[in-house]
């Protein structure tokens, strides 16, 4: 079954240190999300790509955070330096959206900042 | 800001009662999506409602639209301690389909 892939799947960091998340969306989706969920906020949308190219970023902070499609089979998150409040899970979801369509949610990478 | 907004923010029910679950938005749709989301997991899709679309089953599952009222209601009949998780409403919003969701609804189903 075609299904979004996130790795990795758990990452202890120490603050200050740079993190990189990856996702390999389904092959033939043309829209990536990236969200960030914690028990505070629930779900926030980060950033969202159509076709590769960054849409909205608007909710990621830009000065830590940088979000980026190299190819089709790949997207990046990255936070430096990292920070104990960016501790939360991050979920990549992609779909073929621009019609009634769904977005199909990755498992997500739990991080911790220590 | 959110789009979809659910209430009630949790629901505990017993095994075999039905469970209702209620998601309010502020602009116009094209469709509205409810996930499911198990702890530790994933949201999961389970069924999608056109703006032009009043009702819909699926299974177990009831959703409901009325733009008029810009809400809808999600059923789950005959519910099940399997179907303990947290639910979610979001809908595709502006040209480019930006997809936000609301905090959700932790729903308990007792055995």
């Amino acid at each position: 079954d075609a299904r979004v892939t996130q790795t990795p799947r758990h990452k202890v960091t120490e603050m200050g240190q740079e993190v990189t998340m990856r996702c390999q969306p389904i092959l033939g989706h043309n829209t990536v999300f990236w969200y960030r969920q914690t028990m505070m906020q629930g779900l926030e949308l980060l950033a969202y790509f159509r076709n590769r190219a960054p849409l909205d970023d608007s909710g990621m902070p830009k000065d830590r955070f940088s979000a980026e499609m190299p190819d089709a089979t790949l997207a990046t998150l990255k936070i430096q330096p990292s920070e104990p409040r960016d501790s939360a899970v991050y979920f990549c979801a992609s779909g073929q959206l621009g019609g009634n369509t769904e977005a199909f949610f990755g498992q997500g990478t739990r991080l911790t900042v220590v | 800001s959110q789009q979809g907004e659910e209430d009630p923010q949790a629901l505990s029910i017993q095994e075999g009662e039905n469970a209702t679950m209620n998601c309010s938005y502020k602009t116009s749709i094209n469709n509205l999506q409810w996930y499911r989301q198990n702890s530790g997991r994933g949201l999961v899709h389970l069924i999608l409602i056109r703006s032009n679309e009043r009702e819909k089953h699926s299974g177990r599952l009831r959703v409901t639209l009325d733009t008029s009222k810009k809400s809808s209601s999600l059923l789950i009949t005959a519910s099940r301690a399997a179907d303990t998780a947290s639910y979610f409403c979001a809908t595709p919003t502006g040209a480019n389909s930006k997809l936000t969701f609301g905090k959700g609804i932790t729903l308990s189903v007792r055995p």
